[in-house]
């Protein structure tokens, strides 16, 4: 199964770009990168998906080199409302969807 | 319905007692997960179904953890002899493929205490 690995926490300030980068040197060739949003006593929410290069979507782009063992979420403009927790995953052949620890972005006013 | 659905969304119970967790799908979602999530960790994966099937188990922790969805629909995440540690957010979050793409929808969770 694919880990990932990311960022525990990261701190920015209102209206700036944020980039937040997730490894998973195990991904396997069927495997998509999907990346999810957590607000606190809320459940996750997709923001992105992807297979390679780039998509870009009205919230969020999605950035993954040509190995694949990277991914790179990129917020743009940031404001004190997209303080949450981001998870990167890995839809794994087997479809069983796991959630690493996620990376805690603080944005500052 | 409109969401995914989930009930109770509060449950209390004492130690010993036996729990039952229901989750209702968005109309027509065929793959639904069960999570449950600590007060600040990422949510764990417990168990999935395609349709009736239940695809994978293996992040159930143990025995008394079961899980059903007998028509394809409304799920049922059961929890026997509850314990202390079982104290815990459980998320329900279904999509509408069975395959490796597609987003998935949470519900609002239960939360669950066993005093």
């Amino acid at each position: 199964l694919a880990k990932t690995t990311q960022p525990i926490s990261m701190d920015s300030y209102e209206g700036q770009e944020v980039n937040i980068t997730c490894s998973h040197n195990n991904i396997a060739t069927n495997d998509y990168i999907t990346w999810y949003q957590q607000f606190p006593s809320q459940g996750p929410r997709f923001i992105i998906q992807g297979y390679k290069t780039k998509v870009t979507n009205e919230v969020a782009s999605l950035f993954i080199p040509a190995d694949r063992k990277s991914s790179t979420l990129s917020l743009p403009r940031v404001s004190l409302s997209d303080t949450a927790v981001y998870y990167c995953l890995v839809n794994n052949a087997g479809n069983m969807l796991t959630f690493g620890g996620g990376t805690r972005l603080m944005v500052k006013p | 319905g409109a969401g995914v659905s989930q009930s109770p969304r509060y449950k209390v119970t004492k130690r010993g007692q036996d729990v039952a967790l229901r989750c209702d799908p968005i109309s027509g979602h065929v793959s639904l997960y069960w999570y449950r999530q600590a007060l600040g960790q990422g949510p764990e994966f417990l168990t999935y179904f395609n349709y009736e099937a239940q695809q994978d188990k293996s992040g159930l922790p143990n025995d008394r953890f079961s899980a059903e969805r007998p028509e394809g629909s409304i799920s049922t995440l059961t929890i026997q002899r509850t314990e202390q540690r079982d104290s815990a957010m459980y998320r329900c979050a279904t999509r509408t493929r069975e395959m490796n793409t597609g987003e998935l929808f949470f519900g609002e969770g239960s939360r669950l205490t066993v005093l």
